[in-house]
């Protein structure tokens, strides 16, 4: 059974970076998954931040492109958010997740099936 | 950017009844389609992909359909701890993201 496990600091200040730090348990990180960051602020719904595979490869949600980078350490089974220039809308629950895969007669498809528990990061001075 | 959108934003449903949730895309996502349910401090919780297989465990009353652009999430009798919200997200592959849609809550009437 993989487990995800999200850490850092509950608290950032306005302009400052956050980062976050997901634990892989259960399963390695460099199999046939991508690994992604999803938020969701206070209230509100789902956002996609970004993926990152084994290889190093990442995609990133273009909204939030310029501010996001996401690596992964095969060595500790994890990979890591950041999240530069945060302002209070940044302020949100932060989850990790694995993308499971299927294939079918149409291709593959991708959807996101262990998470982590969440840590939620405030945003505030 | 594919839009999902989901309707209706609140559905209230009696215990024992069927609920039939919407999710509309802005372009054809094909059958890239997956539902979540979320309650109240909990993860989202896969329940649907490929817009009809179920997950591992989840029970024969979640029901997913539909292809294209439009698509339905149908839980045929309600039980109390299906009171959530639900999110349905598509996987688009080229290039990859993932979009989901605002959620609808489904409350007990």
């Amino acid at each position: 059974q993989v487990q995800l496990q999200e850490s850092g600091p509950g608290l950032v200040k306005p302009s400052g970076t956050l980062s976050l730090t997901c634990a892989v348990s259960g399963g390695s990180i460099s199999s046939s998954n991508w690994w992604s960051w999803v938020r969701q602020p206070p209230g509100k719904g789902l956002e996609w931040i970004g993926e990152i595979y084994h290889s190093g490869s990442t995609n990133y949600n273009p909204s939030l492109k310029s501010r996001v980078t996401i690596s992964v350490d095969k060595s500790k089974n994890q990979f890591s958010l950041k999240l530069s220039s945060v302002t209070a809308a940044d302020t949100a629950v932060y989850y990790c997740a694995r993308a499971g895969w299927a294939s079918s007669q149409f291709g593959v498809t991708n959807y996101f099936d262990y998470w982590g528990q969440g840590t939620l990061v405030t945003v505030s001075s | 950017e594919i839009v999902m959108t989901q309707s209706p934003a609140t559905l209230s449903v009696s215990p024992g009844e069927r609920a039939t949730l919407s999710c509309r895309a802005s372009q054809s996502v094909s059958s890239n389609l997956a539902w979540y349910q979320q309650k109240p401090g909990q993860a989202p919780r896969l329940l649907i992909y490929g817009a009809s297989t179920r997950a591992t465990g989840i029970p024969a009353r979640f029901s997913g359909s539909g292809s294209g652009t439009e698509f339905t999430l149908t839980i045929s009798s309600l039980q109390s701890e299906d009171f959530a919200v639900y999110y349905c997200q598509q996987y688009n592959n080229w290039p990859r993201e993932y979009t989901f849609g605002q959620g609808t809550k489904l409350e007990i009437k």
